[in-house]
């Protein structure tokens, strides 16, 4: 049982290059998310998934795009990299489909730097 | 406006000592509030979650309260050990459907 996978581990982007989070769970859960987390800024939501075939728009969605191909991975696009998006990224998953409501489970999150 | 203010910012302590953790949150119309911890270059771990008819939670050496009106959470740390040391966070979900989370206490115990 992995729980929450994530990759890469680390990236390193030039400004205007597209590239994807990948993200997947093993524990059957409804509701995924993705948050960046930036010094002195606190965790923030990106986008969630409440279930499958279903995203909203979190606090800082601008740049960024999903997918829940499925039930198991939910994956994070940014189309054309900005410095502005140098942060870590990390994605989380939970069991319940009203989202934020139960226990989350971390990824062990994406270093990425836009140069 | 919705913010949550975690107070201090770091903390140190000898081993063994009792030390309470503080989450504040300004507006009292929460849905829930979750503690976490994070290890350094490391994702979080879920501590405790309150939803908004309880006042504690409770899992081993942890308690968390709760009290709306006044806007705050405490996570209280009994007897602390050096593998207590991390970043520790909560996150407020008002009912607004908005996810706040704070910017954590970073916990040091020395032996």
């Amino acid at each position: 049982n992995a729980g929450v996978t994530q990759t890469p581990k680390f990236q390193v982007l030039k400004t205007g290059q597209s590239m994807t989070l990948q993200c997947a769970q093993d524990m059957n859960h409804n509701s995924m998310y993705w948050y960046r987390q930036d010094p002195g800024m606190g965790l923030r939501l990106i986008y969630y998934s409440a279930s499958e075939g279903t995203t909203d728009k979190g606090e800082v969605p601008n740049g960024y795009n999903v997918s829940r191909l499925n039930k198991r991975e939910f994956s994070l696009r940014l189309e054309s990299a900005a410095p502005s998006q140098t942060s870590v990224y990390f994605c989380a998953s939970s069991e319940f489909s009203e989202w934020f409501t139960d226990t989350q489970y971390f990824g062990p999150g994406t270093r990425l730097t836009v140069l | 406006k919705q913010e949550v203010t975690q107070i201090p910012a770091a903390l140190s302590v000898p081993e063994g000592e009792n030390l309470v953790l503080n989450c504040s949150f300004t507006d009292s119309a929460i849905y829930n509030l979750q503690w976490f911890r994070q290890d350094p270059g490391k994702g979080l771990t879920s501590l405790l979650l309150i939803q908004s008819s309880q006042r504690e939670q409770t899992s081993g050496r942890l308690n968390a309260s709760l009290d709306k009106s006044s806007g705050r959470s405490t996570l209280y740390i009994a007897a602390s050990q050096p593998g207590d040391s991390a970043t520790y966070l909560c996150a407020v979900k008002y009912n607004t459907d908005k996810l706040i989370f704070g910017t954590g206490t970073r916990l040091q115990v020395f032996p």
